[in-house]
């Protein structure tokens, strides 16, 4: 059973970077065979697609943030990241992990997420 | 960029009762459309895809339709546990967006 796990600091001062991983168990990235992606969702709001990767090179970002995130992985922990820089109260809110179908990108399975405050 | 709206954004109902959320695409994104459900403190669990195709193990009282640029979820007889709040997906194109929700509360 795939199970993923977000973890990372859960206080971030404003102009600081964000980093968070998600952890992967039951399935392995270079399958091929789905998107890894971060999607947020502000305390009360909706949910925002961050970002994803499939392989190592071939990731897509909102454009909303692509200046400011960057989404790597570690295949040999199994783990993908997001970095997101100088940071703002705007991205505090709970980010989740998910894995995406392939060829199209639906969430069928999402890590419990995790909350991350801006705020000094 | 394919913006996604949702109505109502709250919804009150009383349990048996019939529903139906719209979810309405800027530009046609054919059949490439997904609901997800979310309660409080959980994270998003996918209901239907492709429009009216429904998840694995999703209970058969919930159903989709539409295309092009809109698309309607339906919970034939609200049950307890449906009080959540609802989010439609689009992923025709990046970047993927969502709605932004419906809250389906006890009436």
């Amino acid at each position: 059973q795939v199970q993923l796990q977000e973890s990372g600091p859960g206080l971030v001062k404003p102009s600081q970077t964000l980093s968070l991983t998600c952890n992967v168990s039951g399935d392995s990235f270079t399958s091929g065979t789905y998107y890894w992606s971060w999607i947020r969702q502000p305390a009360g709001k909706g949910l925002e697609w961050v970002g994803r990767f499939y392989s190592t090179r071939n990731t897509k970002y909102n454009p909303a943030l692509e200046s400011r995130a960057t989404i790597s992985v570690d295949t040999a922990k199994n783990q993908f990241s997001l970095r997101l820089t100088s940071v703002t109260a705007a991205d505090t809110a709970v980010y989740y992990c998910a894995r995406g179908t392939y060829p199209h990108d639906i969430f069928d399975i999402w890590g419990q997420g995790t909350l991350v405050t801006v705020s000094a | 960029d394919i913006q996604m709206t949702q109505s109502p954004s709250t919804l009150s109902a009383s349990v048996g009762d019939r529903i139906t959320i719209t979810c309405r695409a800027s530009q046609t994104i054919s059949d490439w459309l997904a609901w997800y459900q979310q309660k409080p403190g959980k994270a998003p669990t996918l209901l239907i895809y492709k429009a009216s195709t429904l998840q694995s193990g999703v209970p058969s009282r919930f159903s989709g339709s539409g295309s092009e640029t809109e698309f309607t979820l339906t919970i034939k007889s609200l049950q307890p546990d449906d009080f959540a709040a609802y989010y439609c997906q689009q992923y025709k194109s990046y970047p993927l967006s969502f709605g932004g929700g419906t809250k389906v509360e006890i009436k």
